[in-house]
C-alpha cells in the first residue's frame, strides 16, 4: 500500500510569510507525528497526534507553530510569519498504536522549508 | 535529559567489508529502539525495531542488537554495498510515543 506522503517536497518562502505543510498518514494507522530536521542536526519531535486530538504539543518551538489534524487522516502544520531559523526538513510519520505497543513509525519524504 | 549517541559520526569503507554502527542512550528504560536509514534528500527509511523484551533483530545483512542495561546498541552490516552509503540513525522511545534521536552516522561505502 501507499506509504506516508508530504507535500510540498520543497517550500521556499520570505521571512515574515506564514506556510502550510501537509502529510498524509498510511491508511488505518491512528497516530501521526511530525518532526524537525535541521541542517547538520538530529530529529527534533514537534508534535504528536493521535486521532484528531495532540496531547502532547510540547515540542511546538514558539506560538507560530500551530497542527491539526481533520477525520484521523490528513495533517497540517502551519508556521506563522517564518522566521530564517525555520529552515529545516520537516518530516512526518505514522503509527499504529495497538496492544502490542510495537508503534514502528513509518516516515514519509519529507518538506525542505527553505526561509530567505 | 535523554541523549542519544552515535559513534562514529561519519565512516568509510571498502567494499564488502562488515561494519559496526554504535548507539547509545541515557535512559536504560526504553521501550523501542529503532534503526533507519536516511538516503539525501529523502525521508527515513526503517530498518530494524527491537522492542524492550528482545536483545536482536536480523533482516538481511542487518543486525541490530539491543544492551539495556549498558545503554547501547549496535547495528551490524555484513559484506557491504556502494547502495548501504547513507546516514544511519537510531532511535528510542522510553513508553512513550515520541523517538529521541540520534545525530546519525554518515556512511560511505566505496567502490
Amino acid at each position: 500500500g501507499a506509504g506516508v506522503s508530504q507535500s510540498p517536497s520543497n517550500k521556499v518562502t520570505e521571512k515574515g510569510k506564514d506556510v502550510e505543510l501537509r502529510c498524509d498518514p498510511i491508511s488505518g494507522h491512528t497516530a501521526l507525528y511530525w518532526y524537525r530536521q535541521r541542517l547538520g542536526q538530529g530529529l527534533e519531535f514537534l508534535i504528536y497526534f493521535q486521532g484528531n486530538s495532540a496531547p502532547d504539543k510540547s515540542g511546538l518551538p514558539s506560538d507560530r507553530f500551530s497542527a491539526e489534524r481533520t477525520g484521523e487522516s490528513v495533517s497540517t502544520l502551519t508556521i506563522q510569519r517564518t522566521q530564517q531559523e525555520d529552515s529545516a526538513v520537516y518530516l512526518c510519520a505514522s503509527s499504529t498504536w495497538g496492544l502490542s505497543y510495537r508503534n514502528e513509525q513509518f516516515f514519509g519524504p519529507g518538506t525542505r522549508l527553505t526561509v530567505l | 535529559k535523554q541523549e542519544v549517541t552515535q559513534i562514529p559520526a561519519a565512516l568509510s569503507v571498502p567494499e564488502g567489508e562488515n561494519l559496526v554502527l554504535n548507539c547509545s542512550f541515557t535512559d536504560s528504560a526504553i521501550y523501542n529502539l529503532q534503526w533507519f536509514r536516511q538516503d539525501p534528500g529523502k525521508g527515513l527509511t526503517s530498518l530494524l525495531l527491537i522492542q524492550s523484551s528482545q536483545r536482536e533483530q536480523t533482516s538481511g545483512r542487518l543486525n541490530a542488537s539491543l544492551d539495556k542495561s549498558s545503554g547501547r546498541s549496535t547495528l551490524y552490516i555484513a559484506a557491504s554495498q556502494p547502495g548501504d552509503s547513507a546516514t544511519y540513525l537510531c532511535a528510542f522511545t522510553s513508553g512513550t510515543y515520541k523517538y529521541i534521536f540520534g545525530t546519525g552516522t554518515r556512511l560511505k561505502v566505496l567502490a
